[in-house]
């Protein structure tokens, strides 16, 4: 969808290092969040967002910050880079309507390698 | 804490037959949604069910939602090599915008 992007698309860097993936959305939906996809466990929310300053954590947090200054971005930081983060990270975005779980939209992903 | 469960996790389809693929949660849901994401791009919204025993097709996929709103499936008619990709159900997590995903169901088609 053209109304969510992220970059980079690719990134390549070394343990340690600090690593911002960024995430934008043109729809001014409410909700965005962060997922990450490795084989075997499906999709893993690291944080979301429920509104501007407002974040909270999802099920694989640790590792990871986020912000959210404005409603239409959301970047996620990995402070110090592990090999375990390597991964596919998404970032989603959904309208909020009493909390009912609306469809999320989806990023074309970062593929991020951690050496 | 919710638990979506997706049934079978890989499924290898002749061209032609049909398929079906299965998904179940730990809770009762007030809707289930489906999305699919080809190989090497992101998870596509495909359709939400919020009915009781609710079944709505879209072309040769048919979507039901089981009466009980803890089950949901995907019957997917005359597979196409196009079907390709992992299937995800997802339901809410109630209380937030938040979805409860599966695991997902990989379908790989044998021309």
């Amino acid at each position: 969808d053209a109304g969510i992007t992220q970059s980079p698309r690719y990134k390549i860097t070394e343990t340690g290092r600090q690593v911002t993936l960024m995430c934008h959305q043109t729809w001014s939906h409410s909700y965005m969040f962060w997922y990450r996809q490795d084989l075997g466990h499906g999709l893993r929310l690291i944080y979301y967002s429920a509104a501007a300053d407002i974040t909270d954590k999802g099920e694989v947090p640790d590792g990871y910050v986020v912000s959210r200054s404005k409603t239409e971005n959301f970047p996620l930081t990995l402070e110090s880079a592990t090999r375990s983060q390597t991964s596919v990270y998404f970032c989603a975005s959904s309208e909020s309507q009493g909390g009912g779980g609306q469809p999320q939209h989806f990023g074309d992903g970062t593929r991020l390698s951690i050496l | 804490g919710q638990q979506v469960m997706q049934i079978p996790q890989y499924q290898h389809v002749q061209e032609g037959e049909d398929f079906t693929t299965y998904c179940n949660s730990s809770t009762t849901l007030s809707n289930i949604q489906w999305y699919k994401q080809r190989p090497g791009g992101h998870p596509v919204f495909l359709i939400q069910l919020v009915k009781s025993g609710e079944v709505k097709k879209q072309k040769r996929l048919t979507f039901q939602f089981g009466e009980a709103k803890k089950n949901s499936s995907l019957h997917i008619t005359a597979t196409q090599t196009t079907d390709v990709g992992t299937y995800f159900c997802a339901g809410p997590i109630y209380g937030n915008n938040r979805l409860a995903f599966g695991k997902g169901n990989q379908v790989v088609v044998i021309p």
